[in-house]
Order: structure tokens, then C-alpha cells, then sequence
């Protein structure tokens, strides 16, 4: 059965970076694109960014250009996003989704929770 | 930016129909899809291309999209459907755009 398991949250400063991963399992990781979704507490779903099976095109929320980088290892079957310049509106649930092949996810992880507070 | 506009709620009697919104541009022109999330847990995908059910939901979950509006409808809605439901669609200039959430409550 397919798998997401988020893990790299935690508390950090404002101002400094996190690197969060996705292990998948359960299906063939190459075939698919991946979306990173966050929601902050208490909060709605927002859409982070998205990479395509390759790794060679990515698209971001404007929330989060030019400061985080999702980028994936098809050799270990894993997602990452990479996040810099952190800042307290950054706080949330971090999912990470597979592709349903229309932008429509059809499996999330469990999450990971990133607090950026000083 | 593109936008989708949900209700934030709407209440339903047990065994009646549910229906919530999601208005967008020329939404229609898309593909809209639905997830239910209850609180604590990831969302679950429940609709998806307008109008397909994953394996494993309900038939009793459908959807439709025209003109500037996707329509989730749950007939005979039960205690366990009380959660919270976000429309999405993808847009060339903004990327995926998720609904704001509507909570729907079973009384």
C-alpha cells in the first residue's frame, strides 16, 4: 500500500533554514510528481509546490519563492524541501502528497509540524 | 492570483442531501477536485476530475463542475461525514489553488 512519511519538522528561529523529507513507498516513486501542502493550525490547506517525476520542472506558491526548494531523490524514493529565510507565518503542517496525474492528490503523509519561533 | 471561494459552512439533518460550493473563474474550464479532512488527520481525496470517486468512497459522495461553479454533493449524509471539505483546481498562472474550507456539520 502507498506510504508518505514526513519527517525533519521542529522549532526553529526565524531567519533560519529546515530541510523536511518524504520516505515513499508503495508505488513506483518515478512515475509520479509530488506535491508539498501546508496548513497552518487551526487554518485551511495551502499548496507549496510541486515537482515533476524527473525533478526537472518545479513550480512554487508565491508564499514561498525564492526561499524554499523541493527537489526529490529517485534512488531513495524520497521527497525533500529545502527552507530558507524562515518566518513566522511559515508555521504549519507540512504534507507532502503524491500526484494523481491531474494535480489532484490522492495520497498525503501523516505530516510533519515546522514552528518558526524565536 | 487565481482564486476558489467555498462557503465556511453549512449544515445538514442526518439522511439529508449535502451540497457545497466552490466558485471560481471560469472554473468549469478545469478540472475541480474535493477532499474531506477530519480533524487531526491528512485529507482524504474524494473527488477528483469533476466528478470521479477514488476507490473506497462512498457512493453517496458526488461532484460536478459548469461555468463558475463545483458542486460537492453528499446524499444521504451521515454523523460520520462531519468534516471539514476543500475544493482545488490547477491554474497555468497560479499553480494548485485550494478553497478556503467549508466545515460542514451533520445535526
Amino acid at each position: 500500500q502507498v506510504q508518505l512519511v514526513e519527517s525533519g519538522g521542529g522549532v526553529v528561529q526565524p531567519g533560519r533554514s529546515l530541510r523536511l523529507s518524504c520516505a515513499a513507498s508503495g508505488f513506483t516513486f518515478n512515475s509520479y510528481d509530488m506535491h508539498w501542502v501546508r496548513q497552518a493550525p487551526g487554518k485551511g490547506l495551502e499548496w507549496v509546490a510541486v515537482i515533476s517525476k524527473d525533478g526537472s520542472n518545479k513550480s512554487y506558491a508565491d508564499s514561498v519563492k525564492g526561499r524554499f526548494t523541493i527537489s526529490r531523490d529517485n534512488s531513495k524514493n524520497t521527497l525533500y524541501l529545502q527552507m530558507n529565510s524562515l518566518r513566522a507565518e511559515d508555521t504549519a503542517v507540512y504534507f507532502c502528497a503524491k500526484d494523481n496525474r491531474d494535480s489532484s492528490s490522492d495520497f498525503w503523509g501523516q505530516g510533519t509540524l515546522v514552528t518558526v519561533s524565536s | 492570483s487565481y482564486e476558489l471561494t467555498q462557503p465556511p459552512s453549512v449544515s445538514v439533518s442526518p439522511g439529508q442531501t449535502a451540497s457545497i460550493t466552490c466558485s471560481g473563474d471560469k472554473l468549469g474550464d478545469k478540472y475541480a477536485s474535493w477532499y474531506q479532512q477530519k480533524p487531526g488527520r491528512s485529507p482524504v481525496l474524494v473527488i477528483y476530475q469533476d466528478n470521479k470517486r477514488p476507490s473506497g468512497i462512498p457512493e453517496r459522495f458526488s461532484g460536478s463542475n459548469s461555468g463558475n461553479t463545483a458542486t460537492l454533493t453528499i446524499s444521504g449524509t451521515q454523523a460520520m461525514d462531519e468534516a471539514d471539505y476543500y475544493c482545488q483546481a490547477w491554474d497555468s498562472r497560479t499553480g494548485v489553488v485550494f478553497g478556503g474550507g467549508t466545515k460542514l456539520t451533520v445535526l
